[in-house]
């Protein structure tokens, strides 16, 4: 089955500092890639997504590439804020055209924003 | 605003008691997910359902887990005999599948999640 590897296990940056985040995932099989930000008691919510047809996606300060034939994704956060601070979650899917299928998730990055 | 509801938030028991965890998915999903968060395993996918009908649960412990949707806005999540080892944060999901839908991948949403501990 699928498997996602997520590096760093956790990060600190300055604030206004870029923090990057790296996955890898093995089946080649997966076309979506979506990230997930968990805040302290909450469940994970979704910041970003990307699809296999595509090989980068902006959203205001988040950015997310993919890299097919290496099989990593990597997600960019610029000028970094206290809120960001929060568990980033990578995850991969082999998700069929309009649907909703089973993540695989990576073990989480706890990303620390220092003021 | 539409969310994914669930209960307890919270539960405390002894090992050997039944857990019932209920999730109440976003009106108008037909996509109900369970994951287990734990600091060891991270988030693992447990079962999911699609149209009140399960899809996989393949990531759960049959002899002790059991996971139904009786209907459409309750899903539900039993264990018997609960062990230490189940202590986690349970997380529901919903979401929403066409498969006439082409080259759309629809969004997960996670509910709070139930904290259990097994004594």
């Amino acid at each position: 089955g699928e498997n996602v590897e997520q590096h760093p296990s956790t990060l600190s940056v300055q604030e206004g500092d870029s923090a990057v985040i790296k996955c890898t995932y093995s089946d080649s099989a997966s076309n979506y890639f979506p990230w997930y930000k968990q805040e302290l008691g909450k469940g994970p919510q979704l910041i970003i997504d990307i699809r296999s047809n595509v090989g980068e996606k902006k959203d205001q300060r988040i950015a997310v590439t993919l890299n097919k034939t290496a099989k990593h994704f990597s997600l960019h956060i610029t000028e970094t804020q206290p809120e960001d601070s929060a568990v980033y979650f990578c995850a991969a899917s082999m998700g069929q055209p309009g649907g909703s299928e089973k993540l695989v998730f990576g073990k989480g990055t706890k990303l620390t924003v220092n003021p | 605003d539409a969310r994914v509801t669930q209960t307890p938030r919270h539960k405390v028991t002894e090992m050997g008691q039944e857990v019932t965890m209920r999730c109440q998915p976003i009106l108008g999903h037909n996509t109900v997910f369970w994951y287990r968060q734990t600091m060891m395993q991270g988030l693992e996918l447990l079962a999911y359902f699609r149209n009140r009908a399960p899809l996989d649960d393949s990531g759960m412990p049959k002899d002790r887990f059991s996971a139904e949707m009786p209907d459409a806005t309750l899903a539900t999540l039993k264990i018997q005999p609960s062990e230490p080892r189940d202590s986690a944060v349970y997380f529901c999901a919903s979401g929403w599948a066409n498969n006439a839908q082409v080259n759309s991948y629809n969004e997960q949403f996670f509910g709070p999640g139930t904290r259990l501990t097994v004594l």
